[in-house]
């Protein structure tokens, strides 16, 4: 079973680069990393997938090493509008057994 | 990317009814949805795969005469908590893979409160 690995929290200022990494030691070669943002009372909501190397977007960057162990969502000049709860998921569509949460990350930025 | 839609989004009701939530695919056909419960200050917990036309999977410990699933339609699936008591309020959460460049993205609907007083 896939698991995943993100600390619990982290605290940023308006303006910084926010980095969050997240452990996949399990993954499988058809697996797709993706990172999700949730908002109290709301659904997480897609930021980007990737599969190996980098992927960027018009919100983020992820970064995956070459071995895919690990994967880091970088948001560039974070606002206070980026305080949240990001969570990253392994896995692909017909292996539905790996869709688990892990503990995501809560993120604070401060002004 | 592709849309699911979830509602109601919110509700409360008496201990000992019943409480549909229904989950969508706006612009796409979804065979598979999957619900999420999910706590304050927690993580989701996957509860069960509903799969179009056949009967829903649930994970270890989630109660299926409990949470009943219905997924008559490639667009529809809804979520039935039978009974319902206070321990069952949470947010519960539906989502369903994306199709064609979306195929490997998991999109999720807006969540469900219930409060059952």
């Amino acid at each position: 079973l896939a698991k995943t690995t993100q600390p619990i929290s982290m605290d940023s200022y308006e303006g910084q680069e926010v980095n969050i990494t997240c452990s996949h030691n399990n993954i499988a070669t058809n697996d797709y990393i993706t990172w999700y943002q949730q908002f109290p009372s709301q659904g997480p909501r897609f930021i980007i997938q990737g599969y190996k190397t980098k992927v960027t977007n018009e919100v983020a960057s992820l970064f995956i090493p070459a071995d895919r162990k690990s994967s880091t969502l970088s948001l560039p000049r974070v606002s206070l509008s980026d305080t949240a709860v990001y969570y990253c998921l392994v896995g692909d569509r017909y292996n539905t057994d790996k869709l688990i949460f892990g503990t995501g990350t809560r993120l604070q930025v401060f002004p | 990317g592709a849309v699911v839609s979830q509602h109601p989004s919110w509700v409360i009701c008496k201990s000992g009814t019943s409480v549909k939530i229904e989950c969508r695919s706006l612009d796409f056909q979804a065979t598979t949805m999957f619900w999420y419960r999910q706590f304050p200050k927690q993580s989701l917990m996957l509860m069960a795969t509903s799969n179009e036309g056949s009967k829903a999977t649930y994970e270890q410990g989630v109660e299926k005469d409990k949470f009943l699933i219905n997924h008559a339609s490639l667009t529809l699936s809804t979520l039935t908590v039978t009974s319902a008591h206070p321990e069952d309020s949470s947010f519960y959460i539906c989502s369903a893979y994306g199709q064609g460049r979306d195929n490997e993205k998991l999109f999720f609907g807006s969540g469900t409160q219930l409060s059952v007083l």
